[in-house]
């Protein structure tokens, strides 16, 4: 049983297009934390999430955590191939992380 | 150099094997953790350490074993490899749990 699932599991588009990818849970968190990971790399962090209700705007990507701590989601406007890459979200401590979204841009 | 790093980068070995993956971080974090990152499964934790010989157990420990008798170094050893211990590893630090985590490069293992 995975903690965190996301979805959906794989997305490509086309650059310019809008996206969004979702992360969802049965459990309450304190805070919930979005990173991109690049292939062959480590994930980097993107934001921490704490608020129920939170909104978050980094450039054209903007983070959502649920009104109930559940869930969140990561949209992105006007998608770019340097977006591309996998975005993971992981619960407050960080112990579990979601299986992630592998997002595929395309020129 | 500043950061968090791993070694080897890339390891091949055989069943039934010992094989050590090096942890070495320059923050003096007090977090350090170790993942395995597989298709389907995402980054799955396998130990952590809040201090130097100070560790816990994750989601996924069977099979490997960790120390740290430093705070920079956190070694993860696979005692006797198995062919299900192929995959990605990552070690990350970070100064609380809830912080942000900070991510080595990764050893890719595998195991024939």
């Amino acid at each position: 049983t995975q903690l965190l699932e996301q979805s959906p599991q794989f997305l490509s588009i086309q650059e310019g297009e809008n996206l969004t990818v979702y992360c969802n849970s049965s459990s309450v968190f304190s805070s919930l934390q979005w990173y991109r990971q690049e292939p062959g790399e480590g994930p980097v962090l993107l934001v921490t999430v704490v608020t129920g209700g939170e909104v978050k705007k980094l450039k054209r990507l903007t983070f959502q955590f649920g009104d109930a701590r559940k869930d969140s989601s990561l949209h992105i406007t006007a998608a770019q191939p340097g977006d591309t890459g996998l975005y993971l979200c992981a619960e407050g401590n960080q112990f579990y992380f979601g299986t992630g979204t592998s997002l595929t841009v395309i020129p | 150099d500043a950061g968090i790093t791993q070694s080897p980068r890339y390891k091949i070995t055989e069943t039934g094997r010992q094989v050590t993956l090096m942890c070495h971080q320059t923050w003096s974090h007090s977090y350090m953790f170790w993942y395995r990152q597989d298709l389907g499964h995402g980054l799955r934790l396998i130990y952590y350490s809040a201090a130097a010989d100070i560790t816990d157990k994750g989601e996924v420990p069977d099979g490997y074993v960790v120390s740290r008798s430093k705070t920079e170094n956190f070694p993860l050893t696979l005692e006797s490899a198995t062919r299900s211990q192929t995959s990605v590893y990552f070690c990350a630090s970070s100064e609380f749990t809830s912080n942000e985590q900070f991510f080595g490069p990764g050893t890719r293992l595998t195991v024939l």
